[in-house]
């Protein structure tokens, strides 16, 4: 039972370097997320998917993209690491966007920017 | 704008009962959501509240009052394992969740 299974798990970047962020959900989900979580911060939405081929911003999107290739897998990507974007980054996937259907969320990608 | 807020931290003792409140101010409300997450780990759902009323699953049980924008979560019996946080967060107008920054919750013996 994978479930949602996010790569790698720590990381540490230097500023002005780039990075891609691995996450795979075996549970054939349409809605995919990206979040990051922040101390005394709620998670903030930085892209989602709602289904292959399609990608849409969202609360904080700026300094990331993100690609959405395949179904199963959700791809985040830092194109020049700033110190402000260390953080703990959660995947999430979902069958629905509604309906009460839950999200359910991988392990998190611990980064710090050096 | 959009808030969520609920106590940073609550402490409790091992069997007595918790009660952690969330209130909230949305664009739009399609749901509200309990989550918990233990340190160093995802967040794992608990409960979904959409109608007015509580919502019993075991130990924890959910309420919600939508004219109050208010929810709770309440928490019997409590284990040393219940130590974590609990994140509310609603679902606004546009199926997007808004989270509440978490409350702490420490389990005393």
């Amino acid at each position: 039972n994978a479930g949602v299974t996010q790569t790698p798990k720590f990381r540490v970047l230097k500023t002005g370097q780039s990075m891609t962020l691995l996450c795979a959900q075996d549970m054939n989900h349409e809605y995919m997320y990206w979040y990051r979580q922040d101390p005394g911060m709620g998670l903030r939405l930085i892209h989602y998917s709602v289904g292959e081929g399609t990608t849409a911003k969202g609360e904080v999107p700026d300094g990331y993209n993100v690609s959405r290739l395949k179904k199963q897998n959700f791809l985040l990507g830092l194109e020049s690491a700033a110190p402000s974007q260390t953080s703990v980054y959660f995947c999430a996937s979902s069958s629905d966007s509604g309906g009460g259907q839950p999200q359910h969320f991988g392990d998190g990608t611990r980064l710090s920017i050096l | 704008g959009q808030n969520i807020d609920q106590p940073t931290e609550m402490t409790a003792t091992e069997g007595a009962i918790v009660q952690i409140n969330c209130t909230y101010q949305t664009s739009g409300f399609n749901g509200l959501f309990w989550y918990q997450q233990h340190a160093g780990e995802a967040p794992t759902f608990l409960s979904y509240n959409v109608l007015d009323g509580l919502e019993e699953k075991g130990r924890f049980s959910s309420f919600l009052s939508r004219s109050k924008g208010y929810s709770y979560l309440l928490l019997k019996e409590l284990q040393m394992k219940d130590s974590a946080s609990y994140l509310c967060a609603v679902m606004d107008s546009n199926y997007q969740l808004i989270w509440g920054a978490g409350t702490k919750l420490i389990i005393k013996p």
